[in-house]
């Protein structure tokens, strides 16, 4: 059975600050990972998507990285900003199931 | 496109009450799931579908119902509500198995039992 994992779990860093959230995952067949922000009270939201084949995907300051045979992604965060603040999921998609797996998340506070 | 929506917003019930969570989306996806999300718990799947008239359970399925006549539409069903089903509900939807295929969700209903 997939287990997704992310650490840590909160972290509160001032603005400007590049931060790595991490997830790890303990089966590497996967399809995809993928990464959502949830903020307070509200839905998630798709921010990136790593196909099995690919390394990394990008979007603005959001940099995602995929390392299969580790069992690791990280989501990179280039010059943070208040608005950033929100709660971080990974989810992965194992061969054979239907629908992603999903970390607890974490939890970002980046304060002025 | 509305994307995937869900109603109501807001509820609450009293315990042994039934009633149904609706979800719906406009982007004929084939796989739709319902989620509940608790603190310090994540969210855990109760029930998935991979298409109309083909529906599975997941994690949490006990205490609930769920049908999928439609590609369109997938109703979470309580059949008799207990306290313990106080959470946030949301409902996702994503095209089907592509491996470039975006999970969407809609923005939750949040249910109190009494």
């Amino acid at each position: 059975k997939q287990e997704v994992t992310q650490i840590p779990a909160a972290l509160s860093v001032p603005e400007g600050e590049n931060l790595v959230l991490n997830c790890s995952f303990t089966d590497s067949a996967i399809y995809n990972l993928q990464w959502f922000r949830q903020d307070p009270g509200k839905g998630l939201t798709s921010l990136l998507l790593i196909q099995s084949s690919q390394r990394e995907q990008t979007s603005g300051r959001l940099n995602a990285s995929l390392d299969k045979s580790s069992g690791r992604s990280t989501l990179y965060i280039a010059a943070s900003q208040p608005g950033d603040s929100a709660t971080y999921l990974c989810a992965v998609l194992t061969g054979g199931s239907y629908i992603p797996t999903f970390g607890r998340g974490t939890s970002l506070i980046v304060h002025p | 496109n509305a994307g995937v929506t869900q109603t109501p917003k807001f509820q609450v019930l009293k315990t042994g009450q039934s009633m149904t969570l609706q979800c719906a989306q406009d982007m004929n996806h084939e796989y739709m799931s319902w989620y509940r999300q608790d603190p310090g718990m994540g969210l855990r799947l109760i029930h998935y579908s991979v298409g109309a008239g083909i529906t599975d359970q997941g994690e949490v399925p006990n205490g609930y119902n769920v049908s999928r006549s439609t590609t369109e539409d997938f109703p979470l069903r309580l059949l008799s509500a207990a306290p313990s089903q106080t959470s946030v509900y949301f409902c996702a939807s994503r095209e089907r198995g592509g491996v470039a295929d975006t999970q969407y969700f809609g923005p939750g209903t949040r249910l109190t039992v009494l």
